[in-house]
């Protein structure tokens, strides 16, 4: 069965520093594979997604993340994180057979103004 | 104009009590979702539907009971609520079966006591 791992499940950083949120996925086949973020009394909405192609996907609000095939890895990255980042960001995948999506956990991002 | 609405945005109600949600959206999809957000905010699947036909139901007890009346409407029905159906409840859409993206609603905050 498919299964989405996020490592970090509470990171706090200062404004400007560099984001790195990790995400593991379990699953040999093809994957379509999201980030979605969850702003403070919001709802969730999708940040990027990599379904085929360049595994350097870039999303919106300058977030970028990276298909690591051999590494079952799709980690979220961004170089200056801002206060407004804050948020829950989710890690989901959907194997290319499947009908549902499986989300990660979350990581809850705090970054210090 | 709001995508996906959901009524009520919080709900407080008693065990044993019947309640239902409901869900609208307005982008023309035809799949809809229903999702279980734990305390701990890990997001799981309950159902789906395209074109008003159920697709997932993904090992819920049959107290939940999910309804359909048009592509454009899916209401969630719980019979004798329990303390554990404490959560909130998302309701989602997309164009079509996954992995299109899709578009979630404000959540509904069930709280029973």
């Amino acid at each position: 069965a498919q299964s989405v791992s996020q490592h970090n499940h509470h990171v706090i950083l200062s404004e400007a520093a560099s984001l790195e949120l990790g995400c593991n996925y379990s699953y040999g086949g093809t994957v379509n594979l999201f980030w979605y973020v969850q702003y403070p009394g919001q709802h969730l909405q999708l940040l990027l997604k990599y379904f085929s192609g360049d595994p350097l996907v870039k999303g919106i609000k300058g977030f970028e993340a990276e298909f690591i095939k051999s590494k079952f890895s799709f980690n979220l990255r961004k170089p200056s994180v801002q206060w407004s980042d804050t948020a829950e960001y989710f890690c989901a995948v959907n194997a290319g057979s499947n009908d549902k999506i499986i989300f990660g956990k979350g990581t809850r991002l705090h970054i210090l103004p | 104009d709001t995508a996906v609405s959901q009524t009520p945005k919080y709900l407080v109600t008693q065990m044993g009590n019947d309640k239902s949600i409901k869900c609208e959206q307005n982008l023309g999809h035809d799949t809809m979702y229903w999702y279980k957000q734990d305390s701990k905010k890990f997001l799981k699947i309950m159902f789906s539907y395209n074109n008003k036909e159920l697709i997932i139901n993904e090992t819920v007890p049959n107290r939940f009971s999910p309804k359909s009346p048009d592509k454009a409407h899916l209401n969630l029905h719980i019979n004798s609520l329990e303390l554990g159906d404490s959560a909130v409840y998302f309701c989602a859409s997309s164009h079509q079966l996954p992995p299109e993206t899709q578009y979630f609603g404000p959540g509904t905050r069930l709280l029973v006591l």
